[in-house]
């Protein structure tokens, strides 16, 4: 069965410090998607990335990151000089497959970042 | 120019009603989606739609039901209102069919309290 687990609940870090966001996931397919979503404080669930299964080139979109280690069945993601803008719920999830469509959330993780 | 839409944002109704969220998208999606998020913040699928079709349907009390009158409309209605379906309701929406590879664009969700 697909899980997803993101151990940290919450963190605190200081502006323009660097901050990564743990995930680590569970899936018996070879075939599987992984995404990160933000929820700021407003409320809306905003997609940043999708990863596939056979994809493990890192990504970095402006100061943001991500590390996919298939080894480790990880999918971190950094934030590098954090804002108070970043402030917000991120989520980590699953999707397997060709037939497979729904979205496992982890629980979240709760970024606070303070001026 | 909204790309998921929901209404109503906010929702307070008492024990025993029956209410409907309503879901639009005007991404020209072929699939669309029900979550719930709890009062922990952990979001879980209830329904998928695609074509008008359902292909997931994740385990909901049947007081919940869900209707597609075509591909960019997903609504939501509950009947017999409990406390414990207070929680916040977001709409999402993708293409590709039931690929888990299509990345979800969600709605600014509706917050529904049951008093």
């Amino acid at each position: 069965a697909q899980k997803v687990t993101q151990a940290q609940t919450e963190i605190s870090v200081v502006e323009k410090e660097d901050v990564t966001l743990d995930c680590v996931y569970e899936t018996r397919d070879t075939t599987y998607y992984l995404f990160w979503y933000k929820q700021p404080p407003s409320g809306e669930l905003v997609f940043l990335i999708r990863r596939n299964s056979f994809d493990e080139q890192n990504e970095i979109s402006g100061r943001y990151s991500w590390n996919f280690q298939k080894s480790t069945s990880s999918f971190n993601f950094t934030i590098t000089a954090s804002q108070v803008v970043d402030s917000a719920v991120y989520f980590c999830a699953l999707s397997e497959g060709e037939y497979g469509n729904k979205l496992v959330f982890g629980a979240g993780t709760i970024l606070r970042v303070k001026s | 120019d909204t790309a998921v839409s929901q209404t109503p944002k906010y929702l307070v109704t008492q024990m025993g009603n029956d209410k409907s969220i309503k879901c639009e998208q005007n991404l020209g999606h072929d699939t669309m989606y029900w979550y719930k998020q709890d009062s922990k913040k952990f979001l879980k699928i209830m329904f998928s739609y695609n074509n008008k079709e359902l292909i997931i349907n994740e385990t909901v009390p049947n007081r919940f039901s869900p209707k597609s009158p075509d591909k960019a409309h997903l609504n939501l209605h509950i009947n017999s209102l409990e406390l414990g379906d207070s929680a916040v309701y977001f709409c999402a929406s993708s293409q590709g069919g039931t690929s888990g590879r299509a990345a979800q664009y969600f709605g600014p969700g509706t917050r529904l309290t049951v008093t």
